[in-house]
C-alpha cells in the first residue's frame, strides 16, 4: 500500500532564509509526486508535482521540489522564505500503474518569521 | 469560475442523523473524490470515482456512502452520523492525466 511521511509537524525559519520542508514516500511502483498547501479556513491548493523526467521541480510561488529514488523522499523547498509562505503543506502520492488513491501526509506547519 | 463547490460550509448534526454533503464541479472532470480532515491525521480518502457511475473505497469508508450519477456530481452520504464522524471534508476534483486536485472549500461537520 502507498504512504507518505511527514516527518516534521511544524518548521520555523527566518524571512529570507531557506526553507525546506521534509516528505518521503512508500509505493510499491512508480511514484506520482505532489505538494499542496492549505491557508487558513480554505481548501487545498495545488504548488507543484512530479510525473517523470527532471527531478528538480519547479512550482507556485517560487518553491520547488527534488525528486530523490534512492532515499525515496520528495522534499520542499524554496531559496527564501516570505512571511506570506506560513500555511500548512502536504505532500501526497499516487502509484503510476495503480488505482486513482492520492493519499496525503499528516501535513507539516511552516511558520516564516518576520 | 466556480470550480468545486461544497454545500453546506457548516452542519452540526445529532448521533443517529443522516445527512448529505454535496459536491459539485463545472469543470468536466471525470475523477473526483471525498476526503476527511483531523488534526494530526491529515487528509485522508474517504471514496473516489473515475466517472459516472464508478466509485471505489478509499482509506476510510466506513460509514460513508457515495454514488455518481452525473460527471458534475458527488454527493457523500452519511447514514448514521457518529461523534467520530466530526471532522473538516474536502471534496476534491481533476482531470485524469492532468494530475491536479482541484479543492472545494470544505464543510466543517460536528456530530454531538
Amino acid at each position: 500500500a502507498q504512504s507518505v511521511a511527514q516527518p516534521e509537524d511544524q518548521v520555523n525559519v527566518a524571512e529570507g532564509n531557506p526553507l525546506t520542508v521534509k516528505c518521503t514516500y512508500s509505493v510499491s511502483g512508480n511514484p506520482y509526486l505532489f505538494w499542496y498547501v492549505q491557508y487558513p479556513n480554505r481548501g487545498l491548493q495545488f504548488l507543484l508535482k512530479y510525473i517523470t523526467g527532471d527531478n528538480l521541480v519547479k512550482g507556485s510561488y517560487g518553491f520547488e521540489a527534488e525528486f530523490n529514488k534512492s532515499q525515496t523522499s520528495f522534499h520542499l523547498k524554496k531559496p527564501s522564505a516570505l512571511v506570506s509562505d506560513s500555511a500548512l503543506y502536504f505532500c501526497a502520492v499516487r502509484e503510476s500503474a495503480g488505482t486513482y488513491k492520492y493519499i496525503f501526509g499528516t501535513g507539516t506547519r511552516l511558520k516564516v518569521l518576520a | 469560475n466556480a470550480g468545486v463547490t461544497q454545500t453546506p460550509k457548516f452542519q452540526v448534526l445529532k448521533t443517529g442523523q443522516s445527512m448529505t454533503l454535496q459536491c459539485a464541479q463545472d469543470m468536466n472532470h471525470e475523477y473526483m473524490s471525498w476526503y476527511r480532515q483531523d488534526p494530526g491525521m491529515g487528509l485522508r480518502l474517504i471514496h473516489y470515482s473515475v466517472g459516472a457511475g464508478i466509485t471505489d473505497q478509499g482509506e476510510v469508508p466506513n460509514g460513508y456512502n457515495v454514488s455518481r450519477s452525473t460527471t458534475e456530481d458527488f454527493p457523500l452520504r452519511l447514514l448514521s452520523a457518529a461523534p467520530s464522524q466530526t471532522s473538516v471534508y474536502f471534496c476534491a476534483s481533476s482531470h485524469p492525466g492532468d494530475e491536479k486536485l482541484f479543492f472545494g472549500s470544505g464543510t466543517q461537520l460536528s456530530v454531538l
